[in-house]
């Protein structure tokens, strides 16, 4: 069946460091794929997204490439700040929405 | 915007008792779905609806069930609450697939707490 994983965390960085989290999907046909964002306190909320092979998405500083050819939709941003700490899922949406198990990140000052 | 609201943000109910969640979303949406979050399992799909008193169970409904008498409104509902049921629950609606992505729009969630 459909499957994603992501890079256990929990990850913590400085403010202005690079991102980067890992996401692989396990899916038949050509599934499109997202990155959620949940807020401390807060419902998930959808960062970024693509639909098709090599479509990039980006939102807020984040982006991310649909990499067929290695079953991969890493989240990166180049520089980070304290406002960016919150869990990340990585999902695809095949029939249903599949999500990976999350992501923390904390970024201190 | 998409507004999904979610009647309660922390609840705490005793063993055995019958609870009710509700959401409720403001974007005449089709799909509307029950999920619950826990620390190192992600989402997990309970139930899921694409129209009204229609219903569908995800990959977890054992111990669940749901109403949608309204487009609008989504319950989730709790026969009798166990400990294990201890969990953040998150309602979420969309358009049909063919839409926009079939892209999920969240509520805020509902922490319980069953004792």
């Amino acid at each position: 069946g459909n499957s994603v994983t992501q890079m256990e965390g929990p990850v913590t960085l400085s403010e202005e460091a690079f991102l980067t989290i890992n996401c692989t999907y396990t899916a038949t046909g050509y599934p499109s794929l997202f990155w959620y964002v949940q807020y401390p306190g807060e419902g998930l909320q959808l960062l970024l997204k693509a639909t098709k092979a090599d479509d990039k998405g980006s939102n807020k500083g984040f982006e991310a490439t649909y990499r067929k050819e290695t079953t991969s939709f890493h989240l990166e941003k180049g520089s980070v700040q304290v406002s960016d700490s919150a869990v990340y899922f990585c999902a695809l949406k095949s029939e249903k929405l599949v999500f990976g198990k999350g992501t923390k990140l904390t970024v201190n000052p | 915007d998409v507004k999904v609201t979610q009647s309660s943000r922390y609840l705490v109910k005793r063993t055995g008792e019958k609870v009710f969640l509700e959401c409720v979303q403001d974007m005449d949406h089709e799909n509307m779905f029950w999920y619950r979050q826990d620390p190192g399992l992600g989402l997990r799909l309970i139930y899921f609806s694409y129209d009204v008193k229609m219903k569908e169970k995800g990959d977890i409904p054992e111990g669940y069930s749901v109403s949608r008498e309204k487009k609008e409104r989504f319950s989730l509902i709790l026969e009798s609450a166990s400990t294990n049921q201890t969990s953040m629950y998150l309602c979420a609606s969309s358009l049909p697939s063919t839409g926009t992505l079939g892209e999920q729009y969240f509520g805020p969630g509902t922490r319980l707490t069953v004792t």
